[in-house]
């Protein structure tokens, strides 16, 4: 298994600005995802993130507005630029140790964008 | 869109009954997972169920999977005040490098 966490857990930010999240895994993994989770709503997935390599987007997500990095096999970070009021969100990384097994998942951290 | 769909959308029980949550799904998988989201938290696995598995149990959960109708059933029987929670199912579609969530159950056990 694999503890994920997140920081920071939450946040309130002003319309324009970026905020960077990270996630720190406690063990090496294979993959890393990112995904948003609106209120009350199933989770969207943005981006997977790859090691050593630009993040794989999904249809609707752009590098310029999220991107992503991966440094290494146990931390990644996303950034939510430009924000708006529409990406008030929690936001949740989760990673998986091989294949598509099971995902294990962070906390989350809840966007609010006045 | 999404690749499943859940229903009921919620559900509320007396404690001590069970409950049935149903998922279902477009294309062909490789597994399917449920998982248990609490309120404002991370989602926590509950099982993974393979495409050539049709019955999976875990202590009180039981997870049937029909490929030819495209559905999956999550059965937690004698349920819980502390079952509270969403639960989601997710697939690991073939070919597609990552997991898609259904729209998930809100579950309420009363005591």
């Amino acid at each position: 298994s694999a503890v994920i966490s997140q920081k920071p857990s939450r946040d309130i930010c002003q319309r324009g600005t970026s905020l960077t999240i990270q996630c720190q895994v406690d063990s090496q993994v294979t993959m890393m995802f990112w995904y948003r989770q609106q209120p009350g709503q199933s989770l969207t997935l943005i981006a997977t993130a790859n090691q050593g390599s630009e993040a794989t987007y999904e249809s609707g997500f752009v590098i310029d507005k999220f991107p992503i990095s991966r440094p290494n096999l146990t931390f990644s970070t996303l950034t939510v630029s430009n924000m708006s009021p529409e990406d008030s969100s929690i936001y949740l990384c989760s990673a998986a140790l091989g294949g598509f097994n099971e995902q294990f998942f962070g906390p989350g951290t809840r966007l609010t964008v006045l | 869109s999404q690749q499943g769909e859940e229903d009921p959308q919620a559900l509320s029980i007396q404690e001590g009954e069970n409950a049935t949550m149903n998922c279902s799904y477009k294309t062909s998988i490789n597994n399917l997972q449920w998982y248990r989201q609490n309120s404002g938290r991370g989602l926590v696995h509950l099982i993974l169920i393979r495409s050539n598995e049709r019955e999976k149990h875990s202590g009180r959960l039981r997870v049937t999977l029909d490929t030819s109708k495209k559905s999956s059933s999550l059965l937690i029987t004698a349920s819980r005040a502390a079952d509270t929670a969403s639960y989601f199912c997710a697939t690991d579609p073939q070919g597609a490098q990552k997991l898609v969530f259904g729209q998930g159950t809100r579950l309420t056990i009363n005591p």
